[in-house]
């Protein structure tokens, strides 16, 4: 069956703080990993990541693969109180649809 | 800016009732896809559309649940009976073809079944 799990499932930091939020992954047929932002309403797409050890940069967001341990990062460095959201994973499966499985998410919670 | 659209945006029913929830993605995405979103839980495939065609439907309780997508536009999505355990955000998304990692979501379907 296949597995995506994440952790810490929620997270408390001070502005300022950087913080790493981790994706592990058991599937058959990978395609891709994907990161999602989802606040009081759907997600919105961060960052698709299908190699290994390129790291993937979007202002003060990263996020890297480790295809040969299945996992990825997201880093999120001098956080500020508008990042406070659920962190989604997703793992890309190239069945005949491409289905996206989710994890249950990290919820982080920024605080001034 | 277009947008994927979903209605209603909640909807209160009872059990054993029926509901239909109603999706227009944004034009020109070939791929939709029905999720649900259970409190505390990232979401889960229920159905996959591509064009008209029914691409992946093995999470959909079928004895229950049924979506269609006549025309390749938009899609409806039924429940009948509702039961208890349906009560969860019902999401749609959208994707162009051979894009299915940029998935547009709508804002979703709050469904509660008392």
């Amino acid at each position: 069956e296949d597995k995506v799990v994440q952790s810490p499932l929620s997270l408390v930091v001070h502005e300022g703080d950087t913080v790493t939020l981790n994706c592990s992954y058991e599937v058959t047929n990978f395609r891709s990993l994907l990161w999602y932002k989802q606040e009081k309403k759907a997600p919105t797409f961060l960052f698709m990541l299908t190699s290994s050890g390129i790291e993937k940069k979007s202002g003060r967001l990263s996020s890297i693969l480790d295809k040969k341990e299945l996992f990825s990062i997201l880093n999120i460095t001098a956080t500020q109180t508008g990042d406070s959201a659920v962190y989604l994973c997703a793992v890309e499966i190239a069945n005949s649809g491409y289905a996206l499985n989710f994890g249950k998410g990290t919820s982080l919670l920024v605080t001034p | 800016e277009a947008e994927v659209a979903q209605s209603p945006r909640y909807k209160i029913t009872e059990k054993s009732q029926a509901v239909a929830f109603w999706c227009d993605p944004i034009s020109g995405h070939a791929t939709l896809y029905w999720y649900r979103q259970i409190l505390g839980q990232g979401p889960e495939l229920l159905v996959q559309f591509q064009d008209e065609s029914v691409v992946d439907d093995s999470q959909l309780p079928k004895d229950r649940f049924s979506a269609e997508r006549l025309k390749g536009v938009d899609s409806t999505l039924k429940i009948q009976p509702a039961e208890l355990g349906d009560s969860a955000m019902y999401l749609c998304a959208s994707s162009l073809r051979d894009r299915e990692y940029e998935q547009f979501f709508g804002p979703g379907t709050r469904l509660t079944v008392l």
